[in-house]
């Protein structure tokens, strides 16, 4: 079975524009969550998708989003990007989005914003 | 608000011994805690995961320890190999929720 598949792994963007990431899960999982790891801040939750809704929301600002297709894929757009989100990109999947499911991580993206 | 903390950026242990790895956790209402690895340039990997009813889970040479009156875990794997050279973070999903919250991650060397 495959496992979680994020593209790109590598992105350099410069300040203003924007990016969009992908994170295809595990087969058969519904729910998509997002994480970002920066060094000072380590690993923080950005959103969670199941079944193409958003459920559950961190502390990030509106220029985070994201969204989920029918067939469980995701995708995160950060639009106006700044310095400080530079940083590792993880996506995680689970079955069905109850909290003790096991998430399951991708390679994650590192986007570098110049 | 750390409401998981893993105190110890890094530890070192020689191969074939026992490495501890700790977590303390300060929301009482979490009742779930997992054990993920990472190496650089992956993603985590889960490793092993504890209930709160339980006290203890093994799983090969890896075993997790939970006191919840200290609200505190610990990771033991035993003996340590090489490859398990690693950053280790601790976990615990909000109640109900599929929303993570990680420690700062302990460096585990493991030296021949």
């Amino acid at each position: 079975k495959a496992g979680v598949t994020q593209t790109p792994r590598y992105l350099i963007k410069t300040r203003g524009q924007q990016v969009t990431l992908s994170c295809s899960p595990i087969s058969g999982h519904r729910s998509v969550s997002w994480y970002q790891q920066t060094p000072g801040q380590g690993l923080q939750f950005l959103f969670e998708y199941f079944s193409e809704t958003q459920r559950n929301k961190g502390n990030f600002p509106g220029r985070f989003s994201g969204r989920q297709f029918s067939n469980s894929r995701s995708e995160m757009n950060v639009s106006t990007l700044e310095l400080g989100d530079s940083a590792l990109y993880l996506c995680a999947s689970s079955l069905d989005g109850t909290g003790k499911n096991i998430q399951y991580f991708g390679a994650g993206t590192r986007l570098s914003v110049l | 608000d750390q409401q998981v903390k893993q105190n110890s950026p890094s530890l070192s242990v020689q191969e074939g011994r026992i490495s501890i790895l700790n977590c303390d956790y300060t929301n009482s209402m979490f009742d779930y805690f997992l054990w993920y690895k990472k190496y650089p340039a992956e993603g985590p990997t889960f490793l092993i995961s504890i209930s709160s009813i339980k006290d203890k889970n093994e799983d090969g040479r890896f075993t997790v320890f939970l006191n919840k009156s200290a609200k505190h875990l610990s990771l033991h794997i035993v003996p340590s190999q090489p490859g398990d050279s690693a950053v280790y973070f601790c976990a615990a999903p909000t109640r109900g929720a599929q929303k993570l919250v990680f420690g700062q991650g302990t460096r585990l060397t493991i030296n021949p």
